[in-house]
């Protein structure tokens, strides 16, 4: 089946750790994304990359890092400057505006 | 970014039909609307979008406005598998984000 597979789905960070996290789709599609989600809250978007070797900065892009350097695959780092990472993230994909965005299952980072 | 209201909660029986408001009055001509539905620590799902028609889906019906300040996401039958945050959006052509409020908790009775 095709879909947006996100990896691990529970993290945990150290203090002064970057973390990464898997994100994989198997649709196709040229754009990708990524978002924060704090409880109780909507999706902010981090970043986002509408073609291969490109991305874009979204509305909450300082301490986090993205490459594209295949089209399935779009991983996400949260990095030691990012203070507050303790969130649920989430990958999408789309074929284009203003088409769906498919969400994967999502990461819980947490701090230890 | 065109910004859209929901009520925090609504509570529908099971087997009726629900009908979940949503306004946007600042829409424009570039913002297409979308619904999205989010159980527990899962992703949202895709339900439907529209951008002046009325929509239907296997899951949905979405009917807009003739003005397009408010929109309604019809779930013909409820079940307790529709228990979910919904979110309205409104998706402008132009750029690439989707911008989420808190949308409506969903409660179904059984």
């Amino acid at each position: 089946d095709g879909g947006i597979t996100q990896s691990p789905k529970y993290l945990f960070r150290k203090e002064g750790q970057n973390v990464t996290l898997s994100c994989e789709q198997n649709l196709n599609h040229d754009a990708m994304y990524w978002y924060r989600q704090d409880p109780g809250q909507g999706l902010r978007l981090i970043y986002y990359s509408q073609i291969v070797n490109d991305f874009q900065k979204g509305d909450i892009a300082e301490g986090y890092s993205v490459s594209r350097e295949k089209k399935e695959s779009f991983p996400l780092t949260v990095t030691s400057a990012q203070k507050n990472p303790t969130a649920f993230y989430l990958c999408a994909s789309s074929i284009s505006r203003p088409q769906p965005q498919h969400f994967g299952d999502g990461t819980r980072l947490s701090i230890l | 970014d065109a910004k859209t209201t929901q009520p925090n909660s609504m509570e529908s029986n099971e087997e009726e039909p629900v009908h979940l408001p949503c306004n946007h009055s600042t829409i424009s001509g570039t913002d297409y609307i979308h619904w999205y539905r989010q159980l527990p620590s899962q992703g949202p799902e895709y339900v439907i979008h529209g951008l002046t028609s009325n929509v239907n889906n296997r899951m949905a019906s979405l009917a807009i406005a003739e003005d397009r300040k408010s929109s309604t996401l019809i779930l013909h039958r409820a079940t307790l598998r529709d228990a979910a945050v919904y979110y309205c959006i409104l998706r402008d052509v132009r750029y690439e984000k989707l911008t989420f409020g808190t949308g409506t908790r969903l409660t179904i009775i059984p």
